[in-house]
């Protein structure tokens, strides 16, 4: 089964700054999708940005982009400009593509807590 | 365009009850997905309904269940309740056609068994 690991259980940053959070994973598949959700206290799953492994350009959304290695296995979330509401537990996540194993279910990290400093 | 939608939001039940939960995906999406969330043991994927039949099955045992009706609404029950069965219950939805496939997920469940 594909793992995903995230080795930073908190982090936090100063409002404005930036911050990387960190994942790897472990697969032998070629063909893969990776996710970033953010759980904020109301403990709403919400999707940040999303990866396709067969795209070499990272993705971007507004503040928030990613640096996806697929030979190191790694895919990290950078947030720029931090706000207050980025305050929340950040997931990364897994999915094999449909037509290699008909499976959509999602393999998530054990998540890194975010705090943001006034 | 509504979001995925959960009820009841909380519940309390007692050890050797059953609870059916409920998800109503956002509309159009037709795969419905269950996770289970607990402080121990993170995110763990329960099952997954598309068209109304099981398409995947996690690694639970079989006193969780689900189903999907043809309005894509899909229920997940839990019989002999165990203390261990608190958790938060996330679905997902997604529109299972498209090859970008996101899941999106509604606000939960939270479970209490005492």
């Amino acid at each position: 089964a594909q793992t995903v690991t995230q080795s930073q259980p908190e982090m936090s940053v100063q409002e404005a700054e930036t911050v990387t959070l960190s994942c790897t994973y472990d697969t032998s598949e070629s063909d893969y999708y990776l996710f970033w959700y953010k759980q904020p206290p109301s403990r709403q799953m919400i999707l940040v940005i999303r990866q396709e492994a067969y795209k070499q350009q990272n993705a971007t959304e507004n503040r928030f982009s990613v640096n996806f290695q697929k030979a190191a296995k790694s895919f990290s979330l950078k947030i720029s400009d931090s706000q207050l509401g980025d305050a929340a537990m950040y997931f990364c996540a897994y999915r094999s593509a449909l037509y290699q194993t008909g499976a959509n279910n999602l393999f998530f990290g054990t998540g890194t807590r975010l705090t943001v400093i006034p | 365009k509504a979001g995925v939608t959960q009820t009841p939001r909380y519940l309390i039940k007692t050890r050797g009850q059953q609870v059916t939960l409920s998800c109503s995906p956002i509309s159009g999406h037709r795969s419905v997905s269950w996770y289970q969330q607990t402080p121990g043991q993170g995110l763990q994927f329960l099952f997954e309904y598309f068209s109304e039949t099981q398409r995947n099955k996690g690694n639970f045992p079989g006193r969780f269940s689900g189903r999907q009706f043809s309005n894509s609404r899909s229920e997940m029950n839990v019989s002999t309740l165990e203390l261990g069965d608190s958790a938060l219950y996330l679905c997902a939805s997604r529109v299972a056609g498209e090859s970008t496939d996101t899941q999106y997920f509604g606000p939960g469940t939270r479970l209490t068994v005492l």
